[in-house]
């Protein structure tokens, strides 16, 4: 099974900020199959990031995707109101399909 | 548009069985593998089976192989998990999310929005 590690695990940023999130991995992930998850209390989680580096339909610019091999990164460009939340890494290159732990990105 | 309507979450004591159903619309259903994820109130993201499009071949998390079965009724755009010998640590919101087109090794572009199961005594 692959691990995914994330760090931090909670980051306080002011809006207008640039956020760096990590997913590392236990080991190698194809960066076909990595992908990154936004939620926001009581909602379900949105894919932002798939390809590790391919936006979703929809998705801001401000959001994108890079890495590969065992290190993989979310950056948030310049942070906006709605994007302080929950951010997931997934691998899913195969059975299990694993989710880090997330990192909580919060209003400093 | 598409929607996932998941229900049957209900409470239920350690060692019982329930199924849970996923009512997709929107998107031609047997052209997709579906998955069901799950969330400890509280906590992270658990992921714990998945169905290809034509319900040939299913996957499930180590934590509940050999309890958990699921599979789909492709005539009425449903998605199931039966669920057997729960445990306290089974407690999440369960959610069903639309996988790829005729493809297992996708991200979740669609999830609906959760049925609780709460394992109690």
């Amino acid at each position: 099974e692959i691990v995914l590690t994330q760090s931090p695990g909670t980051l306080s940023l002011s809006p207008g900020e640039r956020a760096t999130l990590s997913c590392r991995a236990s080991q190698s992930v194809s960066s076909t199959y990595l992908a990154w998850y936004q939620q926001k209390p009581g909602q379900a989680p949105r894919l932002l990031i798939y390809g590790a580096s391919s936006r979703s339909t929809g998705i801001p610019d401000r959001f994108s995707g890079s890495g590969s091999g065992t290190d993989f990164t979310l950056t948030i460009s310049r942070l906006e109101p709605e994007d302080f939340a929950v951010y997931y890494c997934q691998q899913y290159g195969g059975s299990p399909f694993t989710f880090g732990p997330g990192t909580k990105v919060d209003i400093k | 548009e598409v929607q996932l309507v998941e229900s049957g979450g209900v409470v239920v004591q350690p060692g019982g069985s329930l199924r849970l159903s996923c009512a997709a619309s929107g998107f031609t259903f047997d052209d997709y593998a579906m998955h069901w994820v799950r969330q400890a109130p509280g906590k992270g993201l658990e992921w714990v089976s998945l169905i290809s499009w034509d319900g040939g071949s299913t996957y499930y998390a180590d934590s509940v192989k050999g309890r958990f079965t699921i599979s789909r009724d492709n005539s009425k755009n449903s998605l199931f998990l039966q669920m057997n010998s729960l445990r306290t640590e089974d407690t999440a919101l369960y959610y069903c999310a639309k996988g790829g087109y005729y493809d297992i090794l996708t991200g979740y572009y669609n999830w609906g929005q959760g049925t609780l199961v709460t394992v109690s005594s």
